[in-house]
């Protein structure tokens, strides 16, 4: 039962441009979302997170946003460069001391020069 | 300070075998997980140790299990493997009991033939 959803399984964007990357979620005691970032051959390294009582967290070039009643986050990436260029895995947890996370499938992300 | 590092990063086992892979956590960090990750999907929490204990488990067999020593290494033994078996497989630590942002390792790579 996937609880959390990545349902673009691929992003291709230019150089400098935005990406958006979207995540929905049906498990409504979901209440801390993270997004990590894997190179090929590594493990994933977390990027960015946000709680439910936010809807918006902001770090350098990375944005979170979450609509909690639409259950539904993204993460925006201004500009977008090559070394952006990974899949991108959103999480989400029960709390902020909720160890247990649940993975979408994850979006791969590539910045054309 | 050095990450996690996990071992074998590749093997291959016949059905019906048993097998163990080995994590070393982060300096300073207490708290391991593991998670599966199959071929196209993201990564499935198997269950957390934390201090030698298992402190969570996600929907895993029993056959599914895992060790954390004192010194935070942990292994984790799959017996009687089945071919749904073959993934990778994610060693994570953090700091103290519930944190979330986890330092993944790169994964051992285990193929079921």
């Amino acid at each position: 039962d996937q609880q959390v959803k990545q349902n673009s399984p691929s992003l291709s964007v230019q150089e400098g441009r935005i990406s958006i990357l979207n995540c929905d979620y049906t498990n409504s005691m979901f209440d801390y979302f993270l997004w990590y970032k894997k190179y090929p051959a590594e493990g994933p390294t977390f990027l960015i997170s946000i709680s439910s009582i936010k809807d918006k967290n902001e770090d350098g070039r990375f944005t979170v946003f979450l609509n909690k009643s639409a259950k539904h986050l993204s993460l925006h990436i201004v500009p977008s460069q090559p070394g952006d260029s990974a899949v991108y895995f959103c999480a989400a947890s029960a709390g902020v001391n909720d160890y247990k996370l649940s993975f979408g499938a994850g979006t791969t992300v590539t910045v054309r020069a | 300070e050095t990450g996690v590092t996990q071992s074998p990063t590749h093997l291959i086992k016949t059905r019906g075998q048993q097998v163990t892979l080995r994590c070393s956590s982060q300096s300073g960090h207490n708290t391991v997980s593991w998670y599966q990750q199959a071929l196209g999907q993201g990564p499935q929490f198997i269950f957390q140790y934390y201090r030698e204990e298992e402190n969570g488990r996600g929907n895993f067999p029993p056959r599914f299990s895992g060790l954390q020593f004192p010194n935070y290494s942990s292994e984790l033994n799959v017996n009687a493997l089945e071919l749904d078996d073959s993934a990778l497989y994610l060693c994570a630590s953090a700091r103290g009991y519930g944190a979330n942002v986890l330092t993944f390792g790169a994964g051992s790579r285990l193929t079921v033939l």
